[in-house]
């Protein structure tokens, strides 16, 4: 059965660097999405993505986020200059179509410690 | 936007008993109601799902209930065993427009006790 894969699992990196987190969608879904996990917290959604471009993003997504799909497989979110709090485990996940009521499959997460 | 509570935080039973995890919504404009079952750091991973042109829907031991009027739905789980020991969530999505987004509740960590 298909997943979504996500590298690396864990990331360690100094406040103040940038990182990338890498993810691939199962291959024939066209939506994808971006949550984080605060440690013992619920799942926040970041960012939605669709056609090359983001569908929505909460308040958490700001300037310091940016999401791409540089190829026909990977999703990539960067953060521009990593604080304390942006410490959590960060899932992707995709669906096969946008509507509301498509399951969303998520990878493993990327666990991100910021020093 | 959309808020979801989640109760109870926690939740111990006996293997074999019933297990029930509620949750309520606050847009009426949500229309699909996903559980997913997180085991210690792993990915979530749905167990079962509801639209809400559906009131009930049932998968072996597990069960999904919702309360369009009072916006609300359960998780209902039958025979525990411990297995079944992980956090769930509930999460609930607009569906329209783009809005596709889930927002999850708080989490449920269940402990089924052989």
């Amino acid at each position: 059965e298909p997943e979504v894969t996500q590298t690396p699992s864990h990331q360690v990196t100094q406040m103040g660097q940038e990182v990338i987190l890498r993810c691939v969608p199962i291959s024939n879904h066209l939506y994808f999405y971006w949550y984080r996990q605060i440690l013992g917290q619920k799942v926040e959604f970041l960012v939605s993505f669709y056609n090359n471009e983001i569908s929505e993003k909460s308040e958490i997504f700001d300037d310091q986020f940016s999401v791409e799909r540089p190829d026909g497989s990977n999703f990539t979110l960067k953060i521009r200059s990593t604080k304390l709090e942006d410490s959590a485990m960060y899932f992707c996940a995709s669906s096969r179509q946008g509507r509301g009521t498509d399951t969303q499959y998520f990878g493993p997460g990327t666990r991100l410690t910021v020093l | 936007g959309e808020n979801v509570e989640q109760h109870p935080s926690t939740l111990s039973v006996q293997e074999g008993d019933s297990a029930v995890i509620k949750c309520t919504y606050s847009d009426s404009a949500s229309n699909y109601f996903p559980w997913y079952k997180q085991e210690l750091g792993k990915r979530p991973q749905l167990i079962i799902d509801i639209r809400s042109n559906v009131g009930e829907k049932k998968d072996q031991r597990i069960a999904v209930t919702l309360n369009k009027t009072a916006k609300h739905f359960s998780l209902h789980i039958t025979e525990t065993q411990p297995e079944d020991s992980a956090v769930y969530f509930c999460a609930a999505s607009l569906g329209g427009g783009s809005n596709y987004k889930l927002t999850f509740g708080k989490g449920t960590l269940l402990t089924v006790n052989p």
